[in-house]
């Protein structure tokens, strides 16, 4: 079955911290996999993305996500967390012309 | 490029009528749309998928003859809540684009139903 899982429903981070949100994964196929990024009332933006490749792939906003298919984890990293950075941050599986499957999202709160 | 627009972004309506939101891809041609309705503070749950000249594909649970989706063009899909009532009263997002360039989402609509 597909599945998307985030552990944590909730992060509290300093300004200037770093920041890793974690995501698991279950997928029966080549996983294709994305995190967004939602402000409240608002839509979602695309964070970053892996199809294939290098492991390590880079997005706006200074964050990355390291896929590792050994622990089906792709994990999103940010060095320096900002306070516009608050917001809520979720993880999609899926595959093109399919349907995605998105984790229960994490909030994050920045304090100063 | 791959630019979705979502309208109306908010909308309140009265118990009982309709309310129809379009979902446009502004720079590329969609043949599959997808509608996901948010609950607050809860992911994303895919309603359905809106194929172009074809009758969308509902997931189990969701109302066809209450969520009615047209996908008359390669470019608008649109999603009507039919005799709405206040348990409808959701976040509603669309995403377009079954390529290598990742789904795009539309803006979102936040429908009221009083």
């Amino acid at each position: 079955a597909q599945s998307v899982t985030q552990p944590d429903i909730h992060i509290t981070v300093s300004e200037g911290a770093s920041l890793e949100l974690r995501c698991n994964y279950s997928y029966g196929a080549t996983p294709y996999l994305f995190w967004y990024v939602q402000s409240p009332g608002q839509g979602l933006q695309l964070l970053l993305k892996y199809f294939s490749g290098d492991t390590l792939v880079q997005g706006i906003k200074g964050f990355e996500a390291e896929f590792k298919r050994s622990q089906s984890s792709f994990n999103l990293r940010k060095p320096s967390v900002h306070w516009s950075d608050a917001a809520e941050y979720f993880c999609a599986v899926g595959a093109p012309g399919n349907q995605f499957y998105f984790g229960t999202g994490t909030s994050l709160t920045v304090i100063p | 490029g791959a630019v979705v627009s979502q309208h109306p972004s908010r909308v309140i309506c009265k118990s009982g009528t309709s309310v129809k939101i379009e979902c446009r891809s502004l720079d590329f041609q969609a043949t599959t749309m997808f509608w996901y309705r948010q609950f607050p503070k809860q992911s994303l749950m895919l309603m359905a998928t809106s194929n172009e000249g074809s009758k969308a594909t509902y997931e189990q649970g969701v109302e066809k003859d209450k969520f009615l989706i047209n996908h008359a063009s390669l470019t608008l899909s649109t999603l009507t809540v039919t005799s709405a009532h206040p348990e409808d009263s959701s976040f509603y997002i669309c995403s377009a684009g079954g390529d290598l360039r990742g789904y795009t989402f539309g803006s979102g609509t936040r429908l009221t139903v009083v």
